[in-house]
């Protein structure tokens, strides 16, 4: 059965410094996997995903993750931290197994220090 | 109107009312999914539909009843609700179901329900 585990619920980082939110999944199949992004009373977006293509993966904003097989981890991360990427940010697999049902994470809260 | 909207965006409701919520696609899409967010919990999958058809209820309390009268349209009536369903109820869209196929899901605003 799938899972999701984000390890941090919140992560707070300076305005201007690298971002990394983690997610590690299980999966009995070859995964899809998303980042989503809420920010305060708005809807959930997608941010990027990973369907078996490229292992490296670019999104929007500046964020990008890494599929890494052998670590079943697809961290997050953003060079540059900006004010306006305070928001929680969520982790999500889906594989064939899982029909037609996304397996979401906790949720980790991104802080942006000024 | 653009992707996915919902009204109410809040409600306020006792435990002995009826009340709706709507959710409306612009889309084009052919599944449309409710979740149930509370603080500190995953999202909570409650039902999919794909073209108009129920495909799934995860366990989901009667009291929480879907309506799906065409693939643009989605309700979730909601009567003698409890304190603990309290939430945020959001609607989502995508272009088929989810699972392996990786289709991204649009979701909407969501609607802050309170129930007293």
């Amino acid at each position: 059965a799938q899972s999701v585990t984000q390890l941090d619920s919140h992560v707070s980082v300076s305005e201007g410094t690298p971002v990394l939110l983690r997610c590690n999944y299980s999966s009995s199949y070859s995964p899809s996997l998303f980042w989503y992004v809420q920010h305060p009373n708005k809807g959930l977006q997608l941010l990027l995903k990973y369907t078996s293509a490229a292992t490296l993966v670019k999104g929007i904003n500046g964020f990008e993750a890494e599929f890494k097989k052998s670590e079943t981890s697809f961290h997050l991360t953003k060079p540059s931290a900006h004010m306006s990427d305070a928001a929680e940010y969520f982790c999500v697999v889906s594989d064939w197994d899982s029909n037609y049902q996304l397996i979401w994470g906790a949720g980790t809260k991104l802080i942006i220090k000024p | 109107e653009t992707g996915v909207t919902q009204t109410p965006r809040h409600l306020v409701m006792g435990m002995t009312n009826k009340k709706s919520l709507k959710c409306e696609q612009h889309l084009g899409h052919n599944a449309m999914y409710w979740y149930k967010q509370s603080a500190k919990k995953p999202l909570e999958l409650m039902f999919v539909y794909s073209l108009e058809e129920r495909v799934e209820n995860n366990s989901v309390p009667s009291r929480f009843s879907p309506e799906c009268p065409n693939s643009s349209h989605l309700f979730l009536h909601l009567h003698t609700l409890q304190p603990e369903d309290s939430a945020l109820y959001l609607c989502a869209s995508s272009q088929d179901v989810a699972g392996g196929g990786g289709h991204e899901q649009f979701f909407g605003p969501g609607t802050r329900l309170t129930v007293l």
